[in-house]
C-alpha cells in the first residue's frame, strides 16, 4: 500500500454542478499527479505538481483545475463537470524520475 | 503527441502458458515501466527498467529495455489464474515533471 488515499471513491452527479475529487498522501511526497482512465485510451495525465501551490498541465487538462495547499492533499475540481468528463480517475505520487504508485480510483458519473 | 502502441490488446490463454506483451513508440523514454491493473484497483508497479538493453526478472515476470529505447516487452512464464488483469507499459519522461505516457493496456484472461 503507496499511503494514496482517494475520496470519494464513487460519484455520480449531474451536468453543470461542480466536482472536487480528493486525494490524500502519507508518503511525504513532493510530486502528485491526477490522470483519468477511458476504454481504449490507457491512462492520460490531467494534471501534476511539483510541490505546494507548484502545479502543470498534462495532456487533458481542459475542463480541469487543481490546488495543492499542503503536501498531503491533491484537489481535481470539475467547475462545471460534462458527460465527456465520465471516467475513473487516478491519484497517484512520485519523487522525480522515479515511477509512480497509484491510489485505488474513484469513479464518477455524470448524468 | 507522444504515444505508446502496446499489442496484443487481449489474450485469451491456458493456465500454465507463457505469455508475451510489448510495447513501441515513436519517442525515446528514460525509463520504461511495467503496471498490472486488478478490476477496481489502480495500477501496481510490476518491474522498471532504467538503462538501455537491460533485462529484469520479478519472479515469473520477464522485462526487456529496448537497445533503441524506443520499445518493451514483458513475457510471464507458466501463467496462473490470478495474472489476470490489465497490464500497462508506460514511458517515463525525466524533463517532463516525471511525466508517464501509458500504452493501451493489454487485458489477460486466464482459463484453469
Amino acid at each position: 500500500d503507496a499511503g494514496i488515499t482517494q475520496s470519494p471513491r464513487h460519484k455520480v452527479t449531474e451536468t453543470g454542478t461542480p466536482v472536487t475529487l480528493r486525494c490524500h498522501q502519507t508518503e511525504n511526497h513532493r510530486y502528485m499527479y491526477w490522470y483519468r482512465q477511458d476504454p481504449g485510451h490507457g491512462l492520460r495525465l490531467i494534471h501534476y505538481s511539483y510541490g505546494v501551490k507548484d502545479t502543470d498541465k498534462g495532456e487533458v487538462s481542459d475542463g480541469y483545475s487543481v490546488s495543492r495547499s499542503k503536501t498531503e492533499d491533491f484537489l481535481l475540481t470539475l467547475e462545471s463537470a460534462t458527460s465527456s468528463q465520465t471516467s475513473v480517475y487516478f491519484c497517484a505520487i512520485g519523487q522525480p524520475n522515479q515511477p509512480q504508485h497509484f491510489g485505488d480510483g474513484t469513479r464518477l458519473s455524470i448524468l | 503527441g507522444q504515444q505508446l502502441n502496446q499489442s496484443p490488446q487481449s489474450m485469451f490463454i491456458q493456465e500454465g502458458e507463457d505469455v508475451s506483451m510489448n510495447c513501441t513508440s515513436s519517442s525515446i523514454f528514460n525509463t520504461w515501466l511495467w503496471y498490472k491493473q486488478d478490476p477496481g484497483e489502480g495500477p501496481v508497479l510490476l518491474i522498471a527498467l532504467y538503462k538501455a538493453g537491460e533485462l529484469t526478472s520479478n519472479g515469473r515476470l520477464t522485462a526487456q529495455f529496448g537497445i533503441t529505447r524506443k520499445d518493451s516487452f514483458l513475457n510471464i512464464s507458466a501463467s496462473i489464474p490470478s495474472d489476470v488483469g490489465i497490464y500497462f507499459c508506460a514511458g517515463l519522461i525525466y524533463n517532463q515533471g516525471g511525466k508517464l505516457i501509458f500504452g493501451q493496456g493489454t487485458e489477460l484472461s486466464v482459463k484453469p
